[in-house]
């Protein structure tokens, strides 16, 4: 079956540092990739999404490329805040299939 | 756009009694999950409906858990009896029926259990 395995938290950074938080994914056909973004307190939020080979999704500042021969969807920031402090989770699904979520990776940002 | 209505946000119960989420999903959305998340872990899904009907029941655990979408908008989910280890926050997440490419689920704020 499909599944996500993420890099193990948590993770401390100063502000400006640069992040990578790696994702690697193993399913069946052609996935739909997907990084969440919980902040604390909050519901799970969409951050980012790549539906195919090579597609990057962005979005505030946060990257990630969807590799198919690596099997990767990392997640990338050039330059973190105070305010990126969150739990980030890396997911995946197939069409209207429920979506597959690794562990978590907590992030702290500090000043 | 109103997002993901779920209630209540907190409940603490004792093991053995019964207790019952509600959901509103985004207007319009056909589709609605109900996931589970357990301290440190990802979410994982228990149910999923299309319209009224279950399309995905295979996680939830029957003996104990029943969720119902009776006019194919809200839904509720309960537990009954609970067990010490559903403690967990109880996420609801919607998404549009499109045909092709990737359905984006939105995520409601989650309900916090806590089972003593």
């Amino acid at each position: 079956g499909n599944s996500v395995t993420q890099m193990e938290g948590p993770v401390t950074l100063s502000e400006e540092a640069f992040l990578t938080i790696n994702c690697t994914y193993t399913a069946t056909g052609y996935p739909s990739l997907f990084w969440y973004v919980q902040y604390p307190g909050e519901g799970l939020q969409l951050l980012l999404k790549a539906t195919k080979a090579d597609d990057k999704g962005s979005n505030k500042g946060f990257e990630a490329t969807y590799r198919k021969e690596t099997t990767s969807f990392h997640l990338e920031k050039g330059s973190v805040q105070v305010s990126d402090s969150a739990v980030y989770f890396c997911a995946l699904n197939s069409g209207n299939t429920p979506l597959v979520f690794g562990k978590g990776t907590r992030l702290s940002v500090i000043a | 756009e109103a997002g993901v209505a779920q209630s209540p946000r907190y409940k603490i119960i004792e093991k053995r009694q019964s207790v019952a989420f509600w959901c509103n999903p985004i207007s319009g959305h056909a589709t609605l999950y109900w996931y589970q998340q357990i301290l440190g872990q990802g979410p994982k899904l228990l149910i999923q409906f299309q319209n009224n009907g279950v399309v995905d029941d295979s996680q939830l655990p029957k003996d104990r858990f029943s969720a119902e979408r009776l006019k194919g908008v809200d839904s509720t989910l309960k537990i009954q009896p609970a067990k010490l280890e559903d403690s967990a926050v109880y996420l609801c997440a919607s998404s549009l029926n499109l045909a092709g490419g990737p359905r984006e689920q939105f995520f409601g704020p989650g309900t916090r259990l806590t089972v003593l």
